[in-house]
């Protein structure tokens, strides 16, 4: 069956430096993978979407690559801030509407 | 302002009575969506709808019916909820144009069986 997974342990890290959170998927071929961010208590916020023929995207601080031969895909936070604490959530999606999203991986940045 | 919204927000109820919670978005997307969330396991799609009339089984369906007669709404019935079906549901709309594009989701709606 299809598996996705994220790093279920906290990722602490000091302000400044770059957060690195792994998304590693088996048994699926998706054509698209996403980045969602999630604050307790609330609805998730996307961030990026990457397409299974694209290698990397950015967006300000954010990066994220896609590694279909690795089953993998990594989401950089640079010059990580106390703001950027939340939890991230993966994503992948056919081309036909069905998701499936990683359990997530919380981020947590100390001054 | 573009939103999507969900009714109730927070729901306790009895096994087998049956209830309705609400999605509507004013994004005029054609793909709207339905989750739940429990710990541990993240989000798990139930239903989705790529346009009106058109509706799709997700990871899990069971227990849980949709309908979309119209583009901006998109409501989730549970016709005998039981207590396991005690979940943070969320509800989601997207541009849906040979693929998906970024998901705007509701503010969730907390739902207690006993």
């Amino acid at each position: 069956s299809q598996k996705i997974e994220q790093n279920s342990e906290a990722l602490n890290i000091q302000e400044g430096k770059t957060a690195t959170l792994t998304c590693n998927y088996t048994n699926y071929s998706p054509a698209y993978l996403q980045w969602y961010r999630q604050d307790p208590g609330r609805g998730p916020v996307f961030l990026l979407l990457i397409r299974e023929n694209e290698k990397e995207k950015r967006k300000e601080r954010l990066k994220v690559t896609f590694d279909t031969t690795l089953k993998q895909s990594l989401f950089h936070i640079t010059a990580s801030q106390p703001a950027d604490s939340a939890t991230y959530l993966c994503a992948l999606s056919d081309s036909w509407g069905k998701l499936q999203f990683g359990a997530g991986t919380q981020v947590v940045v100390t001054p | 302002e573009a939103q999507v919204t969900q009714n109730p927000r927070y729901l306790i109820t009895v096994t087998g009575k049956k209830l309705t919670v609400t999605c509507s978005q004013n994004m005029n997307h054609e793909y709207m969506s339905w989750y739940r969330q429990d710990p541990g396991l993240g989000l798990r799609q139930i239903y989705y709808s790529m346009n009106v009339e058109v509706t799709d089984k997700g990871d899990v369906p069971e227990g849980y019916k949709v309908s979309r007669k119209e583009k901006r709404n998109f409501p989730l019935i549970l016709e005998s909820p039981s207590p396991n079906q005690t979940s943070l549901y969320f509800c989601a709309s997207s541009l849906w144009a040979q693929g998906p594009y970024e998901q705007y989701f509701g503010p969730g709606t907390r739902l207690t069986v006993t």
